[in-house]
Parts: C-alpha cells; structure tokens; sequence
C-alpha cells in the first residue's frame, strides 16, 4: 500500500513565522501535490511537483512556496505565515506523468492554525 | 478552466437505503477522468471510484456505482445498501487526460451522514 506521511497532524504557529510542512511518500512517485482544504471550499491545488526540482502552481499559490530535492519528499513552506493561511493542508501523491488515470494518494492533513 | 459542481453541501441516508450524490462540470475537452473521494472523519482521503470518459459503461466498485452522462456533463454516485462507515465528505474530482495536466480539480464536497 501507498504510504503518504505528513510530519504533523496539528500545527500552531505565530503571524510572520516561516513554517515548513513537510511529506514523504514510499511508493517512488513522480507526483506530489499540496492542497489546501477550507469548509464549503473544497481543495484547491496550491504546488505540484511532476519530478525532483520541479514544481509548478496551481490555482493559490501566493504566500506560499515549496521545495522537492528529493523524489519521496515535497516540502510546503509558508514564508510568513498569516491567520488567513489557518487550514487543512493535504498532501497527495501519483505515479506516472501521463497516467491519467492514476488516482491521487492522500496524507492525513495537517491542519495548521496561525495566531 | 474546468470547474467541478456539488449542488449538495449536506445528504442524509437511512442505513441500508440508497443514496445518490450529484456532481457536474464543465469542460470544453473529450478526453479526461472523473474520481470520487471519500474522506472520513479520520482525514485521509481514500479513492472510492474512477470513470474514464471515453467508456460508456458505468464503473462500479462493490456498493459503488456511478452514472456517467457525458453529454450532460453528469458524473454522480450512488451508494447501495448504505452503512454507518459511508459516513464521510464525498469529493468528485476532475482531470484532463490532454496538455500533460497532473492536477484534479475537485468539488467542493457533499458531507453524507448515516441514520442507523
């Protein structure tokens, strides 16, 4: 079975710190992604990340930035970390660029809270 | 851009009974993939089911079943015999299968709950 770890399950923080959220998957997939989930928004698709060192945006990226050095880790990071930015943030990966239908394999969430 | 529609925040079932979750979008594209999401209380997201659009035979997975309507844009689940572990938030998920897109693009949810 595909394993996605989220080092945290809750987080607290303070407005302006740097955060790092970090996740590692076991099964060597090329795919990792980081989603934000708010009640009554869904998720929405901050980065992802297709190989090691790339990463591309999704759809809110801003305030955030990541980093992929490795292929079994893929890093959020919140560079000053604001209250709007208090969510659940889950991480996901798949394998293959092009398979399509290759299914997303969540984390457990990390639900951050910024005071 | 593609969008994805749940029209139901909230749907209640009685155990054992059926219920049915709605989910559109819109796309301008013929070729891509639908998924439904199940996420418990416990968070993690768990694939439930997977439909390619170029099939027109509707997956099924055990007590899972989806009606696909392509032209109308429909993609929604039906649960059978309905039990308390169904109770979750149930996400339908988008992706293109063209341009080499990596991302889903999901609903916003319906929060299901089961009546024993």
């Amino acid at each position: 079975d595909v394993k996605v770890t989220q080092s945290s399950r809750y987080l607290v923080k303070r407005t302006g710190e740097k955060v790092f959220l970090e996740c590692v998957q076991d099964m060597d997939h090329e795919n990792m992604f980081w989603y934000r989930q708010d009640p009554g928004l869904g998720l929405r698709l901050i980065y992802f990340s297709y190989d090691v060192k790339m990463k591309e945006k999704g759809d809110i990226p801003e305030g955030y930035s990541v980093s992929r050095e490795k292929k079994e880790r893929f890093s959020l990071i919140l560079e000053s970390a604001s209250t709007n930015q208090t969510s659940m943030y889950l991480c996901a990966s798949s394998s293959g660029r092009l398979l399509y239908n290759s299914p997303l394999h969540f984390g457990n969430g990390t639900r951050l809270t910024v005071t | 851009a593609q969008t994805v529609t749940q029209s139901q925040p909230e749907m209640s079932v009685q155990e054992a009974e059926t219920v049915t979750l709605s989910c559109t979008y819109d796309t301008s594209e013929s070729d891509y993939y639908l998924f439904w999401y199940k996420q418990p209380p416990s968070r993690q997201m768990i694939l439930v089911i997977r439909q390619e659009a170029y099939k027109q035979q509707n997956a099924t997975e055990n007590r899972f079943s989806v009606n696909f309507q392509k032209a109308a844009k429909s993609f929604s689940l039906k649960i059978s015999d309905s039990q308390l572990g169904d109770a979750a938030m149930y996400f339908c998920a988008y992706r293109s299968a063209t341009g080499g897109s990596e991302k889903l693009v999901f609903g916003k949810g319906t929060k299901l709950t089961v009546n024993p």
